[in-house]
């Protein structure tokens, strides 16, 4: 079974430009998150979506970032403007939650790397 | 939320070397992961572990759920274990994993 794919694996834009992230979750996972390690620092939460519903988004940092996940299935997360301090490594994560269930693994992409010059 | 804490943050080995890496957390969770970040930035998933222990060839975890910490075991290290490692965390119905500040790790040939 295919695990998390993210595309693309790294990502050079120009201060200014638009880019957009793409994750496709494991088949079957109602659960997408974005996480992202920026400058070196701590793996932070951007967000998380329940099939096509976003359930916490607190973690954005501002509304330069989107991020939608049409139809449930793969995500994606656009950058417009792309500005300097958001280079760092997105990471993208899907789980299925079971009823019943207490612990669950989440699954994790490899990551997209992203470099704002 | 929870507070992660992992040591040591930097640690250099010898090729061959054992090692090990703690993380702590500020309250209980349900759900423990630990992660490679590789020199090119990906993460690789390497163990699920909310309680007891695990092995996968030279890598081992243990999760001591009730005293809310976890160790990971590297042994006969290789210059490709070099990146960093995370723990994170996450309750149950809890939206977000906690990541600690990951143990940078330098394996030398």
């Amino acid at each position: 079974e295919a695990g998390v794919t993210q595309f693309p694996s790294h990502s050079v834009i120009e201060k200014g430009q638009t880019v957009t992230l793409r994750c496709d979750p494991i088949s079957g996972h109602d659960n997408l998150y974005w996480y992202r390690r920026v400058m070196g620092k701590e793996i932070k939460f951007l967000l998380h979506f329940v099939k096509e519903s976003k359930q916490d988004e607190s973690g954005m940092p501002n509304n330069r970032f989107l991020a939608e996940r049409t139809g449930g299935t793969y995500s994606t997360l656009k950058v417009q403007p792309a500005e300097l301090e958001d280079s760092g490594v997105y990471f993208c994560a899907s789980s299925q939650e079971q009823v019943g269930r207490r612990n669950t693994e989440a699954f994790f992409g490899q990551g997209t790397r992203l470099t704002v010059v | 939320g929870i507070q992660v804490e992992q040591s040591p943050p930097d640690l250099i080995l010898q090729e061959g070397a054992n090692s090990t890496l703690r993380c702590n957390f500020s309250d209980s969770v349900n759900n423990l992961q630990w992660f490679h970040q590789n020199p090119w930035g990906q993460l690789i998933n390497l163990f699920y572990i909310p309680s007891g222990t695990k092995q996968n060839g030279r890598l081992s975890a243990t999760t001591v759920a009730t005293e809310r910490y976890s160790l990971l075991y590297i042994s006969s290290s290789q210059t490709t274990d070099s990146g960093v490692y995370f723990c994170a965390g996450k309750k149950y119905n809890f939206n977000k994993f906690y990541f600690g500040s990951g143990t940078k790790l330098n394996v030398k040939p």
